[in-house]
Parts: structure tokens; C-alpha cells; sequence
């Protein structure tokens, strides 16, 4: 069964950093593109970073130059290294995976909490 | 930026209802447009991609169509377990986007 499981959040300072991981079971992280989704509370799906199988990396202009996606094969694990945090950080953070059947993303983790506050 | 709006933003309906979800397009995405289902508490899941397929286990009330800027998300007959927000997204540009999302609501 395909699944993933993020972890890393919690509350955090303006200008702190945090990692978070996504732990990936039943696929190989490296096998198509991995990204991370952001959801701030009540509101829409926020796209912020992908990582493609050679090794490739976007991100939202949001996020650019304070947050860097990175992936571990040997642990088929997802990363996502947040730096120069701000209250408009604050978000659920999901991983999500590209489904090498669809190419989209298929399936998300359950989510983690990132708040950024004071 | 390729924004995405979709309406209504909230669509009060009664089970076995038919539901009609729009999401238009900035500029043309081609058919890189997908559907995915959000309920409280839960991850998104894929119901439609590429405009118009249904994920693998969506049943076959969910049907999408168009192409370019227009949308069209349907569920033919509401069931309880539908009564969600459903946002569309795209990856047809840089960077990519999502909509704002429709809740559909039980009138």
C-alpha cells in the first residue's frame, strides 16, 4: 500500500527554521516527482515545492530562497527544510506524491501542523 | 500566474441532487487540470485528472470535462459521503496553482 506520513511540525518563532519529513512506504520517493502542499487555516491548497526524479526543484515565489525540498533515497524519505519562518508560514503541510499512473498528485499524507508565531 | 476561480463558492444541495462545480482558468491550461475532494480534517484525493478521467476507485457520479479556461466538475447524484470541498488544480504552468475550492453543503 502506498503511504506517506509527514512529521517535523510544531510551533515555531517568526525567523526560526524547521525540517520536515515525509516518510514514504510502498513506492520509492526517487520513482517520480515529490512535492509539498500548504493549507493555512480555512483556507485553499497552496502548492510549494517539487523535487522531480533526476533531482529537479521549483518552488512558489513565496517560499523561494527560505525553504529547500530535498529527498533521501536511502531512507525513501521526503524533506522540506523551512528557514527565515513567518507568521504567514503558518499552514498544514502536506507531502503528496506523483502518481506514476495519473502524474498528478496522488496520494497526500495525513498532513503536518506548522505554526509560526510568537 | 495561472489563477484559477471556481464557483459558486458554496453550492447547498439535497442528497441525490445533481452538482455542477465550475473552475475557470486565467489563461489556457490545456486539459492539465485536476479535481481533487477534501473533507474536514483529511488529505485531498484525487477524483478526476487530465479534465476528464476518474481516479482509480472514484466512482461514476464524479465526471469532469472541458478544456482551455472552462471546467466543469459534476456529480451526477449527490450521496451523503460527497459533501466536501472540492478544489481544481493545474500544472499546465509555473508555478502551479490551485483553486479557492467549493464547499458543497447539505440544504
Amino acid at each position: 500500500e502506498v503511504q506517506l506520513v509527514e512529521s517535523g511540525g510544531g510551533l515555531i518563532q517568526p525567523g526560526g527554521s524547521l525540517r520536515l519529513s515525509c516518510a514514504a512506504s510502498g513506492f520509492t520517493v526517487s520513482s517520480n516527482y515529490m512535492s509539498w502542499v500548504r493549507q493555512a487555516p480555512g483556507k485553499g491548497l497552496e502548492w510549494v515545492s517539487v523535487i522531480y526524479s533526476g533531482g529537479s526543484t521549483f518552488y512558489a515565489d513565496s517560499v523561494k530562497g527560505r525553504f529547500t525540498i530535498s529527498r533521501d533515497d536511502s531512507r525513501n524519505t521526503l524533506y522540506f527544510q523551512m528557514n527565515s519562518l513567518r507568521a504567514e508560514d503558518t499552514a498544514v503541510y502536506y507531502c503528496a506524491r506523483g502518481s506514476t499512473v495519473t502524474n498528478w498528485l496522488d496520494p497526500w499524507g495525513q498532513g503536518t501542523l506548522v505554526t509560526v508565531s510568537s | 500566474e495561472i489563477v484559477l476561480t471556481q464557483s459558486p463558492a458554496t453550492l447547498s444541495l439535497s442528497p441525490g441532487e445533481r452538482a455542477t462545480l465550475s473552475c475557470r482558468a486565467s489563461q489556457s491550461v490545456s486539459s492539465n487540470l485536476a479535481w481533487y475532494q477534501q473533507k474536514p480534517g483529511q488529505a485531498p484525493r484525487l477524483l478526476i485528472y487530465d479534465a476528464s478521467n476518474r481516479a482509480t476507485g472514484i466512482p461514476a457520479r464524479f465526471s469532469g470535462s472541458g478544456s482551455g479556461t472552462d471546467f466543469t466538475l459534476t456529480i451526477s447524484s449527490l450521496e451523503p459521503e460527497d459533501f466536501a470541498v472540492y478544489s481544481c488544480h493545474q500544472r499546465a504552468n509555473w508555478p502551479w496553482t490551485f483553486g479557492q475550492g467549493t464547499k458543497v453543503e447539505v440544504k
